[in-house]
């Protein structure tokens, strides 16, 4: 079963602009990492935010994590073609459960 | 080295076939997992391998059997699978399991596309 949610499931935006996918989930975590899928390819690791952090930046990506509300977003700068993806969350439960992945948000950058 | 190398790339089976996916990673990494994909869907746990030793097993079929030969090596053998088993398999490998740290990173494959016909 999936934990978390992610919006909005799709969106498309021009090369150049910002794109903010968010992701809330349900239960306390240890960790919520960030992941990216090229169409029919593996997962690629981005991201990972702790517990007890409330931003993270790495590059064109900024993480924010609020643990109150039990969710997070995941903010690309100034996006570019290859940034097109799908993008994951994933939690990491505090007694040491699975990675839990959310739905994904689908984003498409034009150039 | 942070590959983790899956093949087939592509596999296409009958109903009454037998067949392997194989997943291999020399990143010292002693948790491997296996999970299926549907198209525009999250990964689905299907089993974890810590130290070589089944951990988790999410109440797969059994026409789904793993195996890990090795710290190194993970097999997903394959039998009388139902059309409906069609996905991306893909598989994973990290650097403990799951104990609530904050080093569970997974590295993935590229996948193996099957389809069960």
């Amino acid at each position: 079963s999936q934990q978390g949610e992610e919006d909005p499931q799709a969106l498309s935006i021009q090369e150049g602009e910002n794109a903010t996918m968010n992701c809330s989930y349900k239960t306390s975590i240890n960790n919520l990492q960030w992941y990216r899928q090229n169409s029919g390819r593996g997962l690629v690791h981005l991201i990972l935010i702790r517990s007890n952090e409330r931003e993270k930046h790495s590059g064109r990506l900024r993480v924010t994590l609020d643990t109150s509300k039990k969710s997070s977003s995941l903010l690309i700068t100034a996006s570019r073609a290859a940034d097109t993806a799908s993008y994951f969350c994933a939690t990491v439960g505090t007694s040491g459960s699975r990675l839990t992945f959310g739905e994904g948000t689908q984003l498409t950058v034009n150039p | 080295d942070t590959e983790v190398t899956q093949t087939p790339k592509h596999l296409v089976m009958g109903m009454t076939n037998k067949k392997s996916l194989k997943c291999e990673q020399h990143m010292g990494h002693r948790a491997m997992y296996w999970y299926k994909q549907k198209a525009k869907k999250p990964p689905e746990l299907m089993f974890v391998y810590s130290y070589e030793k089944l951990s988790i097993n999410e109440s797969v079929p059994s026409r789904f059997s793993p195996e890990c030969p090795n710290s190194s090596l993970l097999n997903l053998h394959l039998h009388a699978l139902q059309p409906e088993d069609s996905a991306l398999y893909l598989c994973a490998s990290s650097q403990v399991p799951w104990r609530g740290e904050a080093k569970n990173i997974q590295y993935f494959g590229a996948g193996t596309r099957l389809s069960v016909l």
